[in-house]
């Protein structure tokens, strides 16, 4: 399975202001994803991450909030922006890899609080 | 109607016993199944994956998947404290994945 890393693990941040959170895969793989997860609550996917182009987002997430980048097959970024205590969640990077299987593999998590 | 759906529990079962987690999905289409544990606190991890009709045992897990009746399943034998953890179903359509909001399990010493 790929070995994925991200960052930052948590972070407390003031309202307004907006974090950009890093997923490095160790090798290419074809899809990324970016998903939240409320405290109690299942996995809600807000994008999926498209190489070299858009992001797609999902219903009710917009780019203006969350802007995505995957400039390459290895790397991406999630920012959440203009935040607010709504937004404390745990964010996750998901990767699969349609090459090799379907399965589906979550970085560590970065756990946002917003105050 | 949502596309997978658990019972979100709580299940407790003693050490020892066996858990039994159930899952059904909704899109007829769906090709790929799976089963993920997430500890508190932590990021979910794959366990089992299966993606035809019948059994998969890996270990103490057995998989079970019936296409036809849209459903599937993970048995735990000899359930142990550290298998306590929420256990979400997901599947794969083709397009997307499809998590289950997650049955919590917790095994009893």
């Amino acid at each position: 399975s790929a070995v994925i890393s991200q960052k930052p693990s948590r972070d407390i941040c003031q309202r307004g202001t907006s974090l950009t959170i890093q997923c490095q895969v160790d090798s290419q793989v074809t899809m990324m994803f970016w998903y939240r997860q409320q405290p109690g609550q299942s996995l809600t996917l807000i994008a999926t991450a498209n190489q070299g182009s858009e992001a797609t987002y999902e219903s009710g997430f917009v780019i203006d909030k969350f802007p995505i980048s995957r400039p390459n097959l290895t790397f991406s970024t999630l920012t959440v922006s203009n935040m607010s205590p709504e937004d404390s969640s745990i964010y996750l990077c998901s990767v699969e890899d349609l090459r090799r299987n379907t399965e589906a593999f979550f970085g560590q998590g970065t756990r946002l609080t917003v105050v | 109607q949502k596309e997978v759906e658990q019972n979100s529990g709580p299940l407790s079962v003693p050490e020892g016993a066996i858990a039994s987690l159930n899952c059904t999905y909704s899109d007829r289409g769906s090709q790929s199944f799976f089963w993920y544990r997430q500890y508190s606190g932590k990021s979910p991890e794959l366990i089992m994956s299966i993606y035809s009709n019948g059994d998969k045992e890996d270990g103490r897990f057995t998989a079970q998947l019936n296409k036809a009746s849209q459903y599937v399943s993970l048995l735990i034998r000899d359930s142990q404290p550290s298998d306590s953890a929420t256990y979400l179903c997901a599947v794969n359509t083709g397009n997307q994945f499809y998590f289950g909001t997650g049955t919590s399990l917790t095994v009893i010493p």
